[in-house]
């Protein structure tokens, strides 16, 4: 089994409201990453997490706060976006942190924001 | 610092022609090469991968690569294009020191007529 799932599938928000994505996987893999995707553009990574620790914060603003509670889960906590926050929010997970290693995406939670 | 080009935002190909996608890397140590694709509203399947060894990577769905140092490229390519190959590309590029930051370039769309 070499999938990984998100929910919701879509969501729109307010600009005041807080919600958050969720990314889950049980391939016993130990590295998890979230990426941001605008439409027509390649993704871009946000955040890496490496045995359950926050390994990379690619200069993400604060109103995203990333959550990794346990091996298997990811979340992304959201407040006070900007509209143009909406995208596309993949997760991947990896075995491990190396270079060499497969990441798998999950098929990602389209994100609007009002 | 790791990035990759790929040429050509979009390419047409007949059902049963070549496919040649291009892509393109700068990287200051050896990388690791990566071709993803992607469907409309989904997220990110990895085709193949090139970290050492063999220069010639076969992947999924009969789509091979092959990376040449000399030209810093990884182009990728299919004998015979099916419809089913219609999608979004994307070529990505890791390095050793970049803790499983994946670079992606800016995606090609190949269209497959009939």
């Amino acid at each position: 089994d070499t999938e990984v799932t998100q929910t919701p599938k879509h969501l729109v928000m307010g600009m005041t409201n807080k919600k958050s994505l969720k990314c889950e996987q049980h391939m016993g893999h130990r590295a998890m990453y979230w990426y941001k995707q605008k439409a027509k553009k390649p993704p871009e990574l946000m955040f890496v997490y490496s045995y359950e620790k926050l390994s990379i914060n690619e200069s993400v603003p604060s109103r995203f706060s990333p959550e990794c509670p346990n091996s298997s889960l990811l979340n992304l906590h959201l407040h006070a976006l900007q509209p143009e926050d909406s995208a596309l929010y993949l997760c991947a997970s990896s075995q491990v942190i190396p270079s060499t290693d497969t990441q798998y995406f999950g098929p990602g939670t389209r994100l609007t924001v009002l | 610092a790791q990035s990759v080009t790929q040429l050509g935002s979009h390419v047409s190909v007949s059902e049963g022609a070549l496919v040649l996608l291009r892509c393109n890397y700068s990287s200051s140590v050896p990388p690791y090469l990566f071709w993803y694709v992607q469907y409309p509203n989904q997220g990110l399947q990895l085709l193949l991968k090139y970290t050492t060894g063999a220069t010639l990577v076969k992947g999924i769905n009969g789509f091979e690569a092959e990376f040449k140092k000399s030209e810093t490229s990884f182009h990728l390519t299919k004998p015979s294009a099916h419809m089913s190959d219609a999608a979004e590309y994307f070529c990505a590029v890791s390095e050793s020191t970049s803790y499983g930051k994946l670079t992606f370039g800016q995606g090609t769309i190949l269209t497959v007529h009939p």
